[in-house]
C-alpha cells in the first residue's frame, strides 16, 4: 500500500533543477526519517539519500534531500541525461508497523 | 563487494506456493536485518517483509500477512520467503535488500530480483 504521495512525473532540460515532493502523515514522515531510491530503467533500485538529507559515497552532490513536517523533497540540480529514472521516497510507518514507499516519480530529461 | 542474489521465482498457479531465496556475500550477514520488497509489472515498489539480524523480530505487509513466512539461516548467509495461497496480484519481481536495522533505516544494497508470475 502506497501511503506516501509523489507526483507521477517530472521533467527538465539538461542543467535545470527538478524537485520531487513526497507527502505523508504523522505516522510516517512526521515521526521518522525519509530515504530516497533511484531506479534506472530495467535495473534494481539503488539507495540515493538516507536520513532525510544524507548522501552515501558515490552519489553526486547534485542530489539533495530535505524534510519538513509530514513532507519531504528530493532535488536534482544540474539535471543530466543519466538522471532519467524512477524515484521513490520511503519511510517507516509506526501505525502500520512496516515500511511505506511513495507512489514513484518518473523523471524525464527533455 | 556486497552481493545479494535472489532465486526461486517462476510460474505458479493461483493457490500455489513458492519459496524465494536470497544468498548474501561480501558482508557479515548475521549483523544485518534483511527485507523483501516487490514490484508488480509496470508498478511501484511495495515493501513485503522484514526480519531482524537474529530473526527475533519479523514484520509483514498486510497484503501478505498470514500467507507468507520470512526466515533466515545465518550459517548459510541466506534469507527466505515462503509464499502460500498465491494470487494473481502477487505477480511481481521480488527483491531482497539489506538494512542495519528495522524501522528508521534505509535499504543500502539490493539484489537483482526474481520474477514470480501467478497465472493459470
Amino acid at each position: 500500500q502506497s501511503v506516501l504521495t509523489q507526483p507521477p512525473s517530472a521533467s527538465g532540460t539538461p542543467g535545470q533543477r527538478v524537485t520531487i515532493s513526497c507527502s505523508g502523515s504523522s505516522s510516517n514522515i512526521g515521526s521518522t526519517t525519509v530515504n530516497w531510491y533511484q531506479q534506472l530503467p530495467g535495473t534494481a533500485p539503488k539507495f540515493l539519500i538516507y536520513s532525510n538529507n544524507q548522501r552515501p559515497s558515490g552519489v553526486p552532490d547534485r542530489f539533495s534531500g530535505s524534510k519538513s513536517g509530514t513532507s519531504a523533497s528530493l532535488a536534482i540540480s544540474g539535471l543530466q541525461s543519466e538522471d532519467e529514472a524512477d524515484y521513490y521516497c520511503a519511510a517507516w510507518d509506526g501505525s502500520l508497523n512496516g515500511y511505506v514507499f511513495g507512489t514513484g516519480t518518473k523523471v524525464t530529461v527533455l | 563487494e556486497v552481493q545479494l542474489v535472489e532465486s526461486g521465482g517462476g510460474l505458479v498457479k493461483p493457490g500455489g506456493s513458492l519459496r524465494l531465496s536470497c544468498v548474501a556475500s561480501g558482508f557479515t550477514f548475521s549483523s544485518y536485518s534483511m527485507n523483501w520488497v516487490r514490484q508488480a509489472p509496470g508498478k511501484g515498489l511495495e515493501w513485503v517483509s522484514s526480519i531482524s539480524s537474529s530473526g527475533t523480530y519479523i514484520y509483514y505487509a498486510d497484503s501478505v500477512q498470514g500467507r507468507s513466512t520470512v526466515s533466515r539461516d545465518n550459517a548459510k548467509n541466506s534469507l527466505y520467503l515462503q509464499m502460500n495461497s498465491l494470487r494473481a496480484e502477487d505477480t511481481a519481481v521480488y527483491y531482497c535488500a539489506r538494512s542495519l536495522g528495522i524501522g528508521n533505516y534505509h535499504f543500502d544494497y539490493w539484489g537483482q530480483g526474481t520474477l514470480v508470475t501467478v497465472s493459470s
